[in-house]
């Protein structure tokens, strides 16, 4: 079937906007991951949801950021007043359920959008 | 606090040779390691994780809980392996603090020479 999705790959926005990034989990996954990579750097983790609440928002830098997944399906991740530092690829991932025997279940990842804060 | 530590940002190999691609960890507690791989143009993939103690593509990687390292490794190196590699971990206690979210390292890219 199809992997995560997620719209749009690109987004071009200028300081002080606000924004909204979207995330098509595959279809059955509960559990649904943000994560922000930096030029650089490894892909750093945002926020987690299990189901339609947020099971660890710990990753958020500041209340500019917030996330919803209203229905447990698609989020999306909503950035106001953003700032030149924001600008990263933003990643999701999905699995199936949080854990499966033995372990954490895999995580599959989207594409990512590019955010660029002029 | 939990971390990942890749020291080489870059790794170039010719194809045949052996490749090792270091990943050492800080984490109070049982952790879950992984290896991603993120080949160019294409997004992040799962190569392998040490629960499931498979060969990947070739690659293997041991858990070595006394020097908290998980490092990945290849006999004989191919060009179609040239990509980006991250190492990561979750915890591995189900309940606890950091389960199910990905601590990554930075990264190393590997390039295997014709």
């Amino acid at each position: 079937g199809a992997g995560v999705s997620q719209t749009p790959s690109n987004k071009v926005t200028e300081k002080g906007k606000y924004v909204e990034l979207r995330c098509d989990p595959i279809s059955g996954h509960t559990a649904l991951y943000w994560y922000r990579q930096s030029l650089g750097q490894g892909p750093e983790f945002l926020i987690y949801f299990q189901g339609t609440g947020a099971a660890d928002d710990s990753g958020l830098p500041n209340d500019r950021f917030f996330a919803v997944r209203p229905e447990g399906s698609v989020s999306t991740l909503k950035i106001q007043r953003t700032e030149r530092g924001d600008s990263a690829v933003y990643l999701c991932a999905s699995s199936l359920n949080p854990t499966v025997a033995g372990g954490p279940d895999t995580q599959y990842f989207g594409p990512g959008t590019r955010l660029t804060v002029l | 606090a939990q971390r990942v530590t890749q020291p080489e940002k870059l790794l170039s190999v010719f194809k045949g040779a052996p490749v090792e691609l270091k990943c050492n960890y800080s984490y109070s507690g049982s952790p879950e390691l992984f290896w991603y791989v993120q080949y160019s143009r294409q997004r992040l993939q799962l190569l392998l994780r040490h629960i499931s103690r498979e060969s990947i593509k070739g690659f293997t990687a041991d858990l070595n809980k006394g020097e908290t390292s998980f490092h990945l490794k290849k006999p004989f190196a191919q060009e179609e392996d040239s990509a980006m590699y991250y190492c990561a971990l979750t915890g591995g206690n189900a309940g606890g603090t950091s389960y199910g979210k990905l601590t990554f390292g930075q990264g190393t890219i590997l390039t295997v020479h014709p």
